[in-house]
C-alpha cells in the first residue's frame, strides 16, 4: 500500500514554456502533499506544502506565482512551473501523507525537468 | 534554528556492518525518519522512531536518543545494492520534516 505516482517521469521543454507535473496517491487519501526540488548531489529542498482544498504554503524564497500548486482532491496535486528557465532544471519530487500511517511521507518517483 | 547533521560520505565493505549517525536540533520533536535514496530516484521510507531505543527491521536497525538529539541507522550484512544516500529527517512541532543533507554510502567488494 501507500503508492504515490508522478507524471511525467521526465520532461524537456523550451525556455519560457510552462510545465505541469501531476502527483497522485493511488491507494490512500492524501490529506497533505509536499513538493520538493533536488539539485544534483544536494539534499531535498521543500518548496511547498499543500492541503486538499486550501492554498499551498510556500517556503521562503519559492515564488508562488512561478510554481503554481493545485491540490484539487485527496488524491491529486499538481505543480505547474510557469515560464520555465534553464535554472529551473531539477528533479522535482512529490510526497503524500495520509491514511493510517499518518506520520510517514510516501514519495513519488520524481520528475526530471530539463529546460533548454 | 533547526539543524540536522550527518556525515557526507562513508565507505564500507560488502558483508560488513556500518552505522550512520545523525544529530538533530528542532523546534519540538515528533519523530525521526530515515530514508534511502538511490542515485536519480526518489527517497524510500526505511524507519521511524519516536521513542528512545532501538527498532530492528531485518538487516536495518534505527536507534533514537531524544535526550541527546541523536539517532543512528545500522546496516548489517552489507550488500552492493545498499550503496545509496541515506537521509535523516526530524519532524518538528508543526509536523514538518527537517532534512539532513544525506550520507552517501559506498560499498566496496
Amino acid at each position: 500500500g501507500a503508492v504515490v505516482s508522478q507524471h511525467p517521469s521526465w520532461v524537456i521543454c523550451k525556455s519560457g514554456t510552462s510545465v505541469k507535473i501531476e502527483c497522485r496517491s493511488l491507494d490512500f487519501q492524501a490529506t497533505t502533499m509536499f513538493w520538493y526540488r533536488q539539485f544534483p548531489k544536494q539534499s531535498l529542498m521543500l518548496m511547498a506544502t499543500s492541503n486538499e482544498g486550501s492554498k499551498a504554503t510556500y517556503e521562503q524564497g519559492v515564488e508562488k506565482d512561478k510554481f503554481l500548486i493545485n491540490h484539487a482532491s485527496l488524491t491529486l496535486s499538481t505543480l505547474t512551473v510557469t515560464s520555465a528557465h534553464p535554472e529551473d532544471s531539477s528533479f522535482y519530487i512529490c510526497s503524500a501523507k495520509g491514511g493510517s500511517q499518518w506520520e510517514w511521507q510516501f514519495f513519488g518517483p520524481g520528475t526530471r525537468l530539463t529546460v533548454l | 534554528g533547526q539543524n540536522i547533521d550527518q556525515p557526507t560520505e562513508m565507505t564500507a565493505t560488502e558483508g560488513a556492518i556500518v552505522q550512520i549517525n545523525c544529530t538533530y536540533q528542532t523546534s519540538g520533536f515528533n519523530g525521526l525518519f530515515w530514508y534511502q535514496q538511490h542515485a536519480g530516484e526518489a527517497p524510500t521510507f526505511l524507519s521511524y522512531n519516536v521513542l528512545d531505543g532501538l527498532e530492528e527491521k531485518g538487516r536495518f536497525s534505527s536507534f533514537l536518543s531524544r535526550s541527546k538529539g541523536y539517532s543512528y541507522l545500522l546496516l548489517k550484512e552489507l550488500q552492493m545494492k545498499d550503496s545509496a544516500s541515506y537521509l535523516c529527517a526530524a519532524m518538528d512541532s508543526n509536523y514538518q520534516l527537517i532534512w539532513g543533507a544525506g550520507t552517501k554510502l559506498i560499498i566496496k567488494p
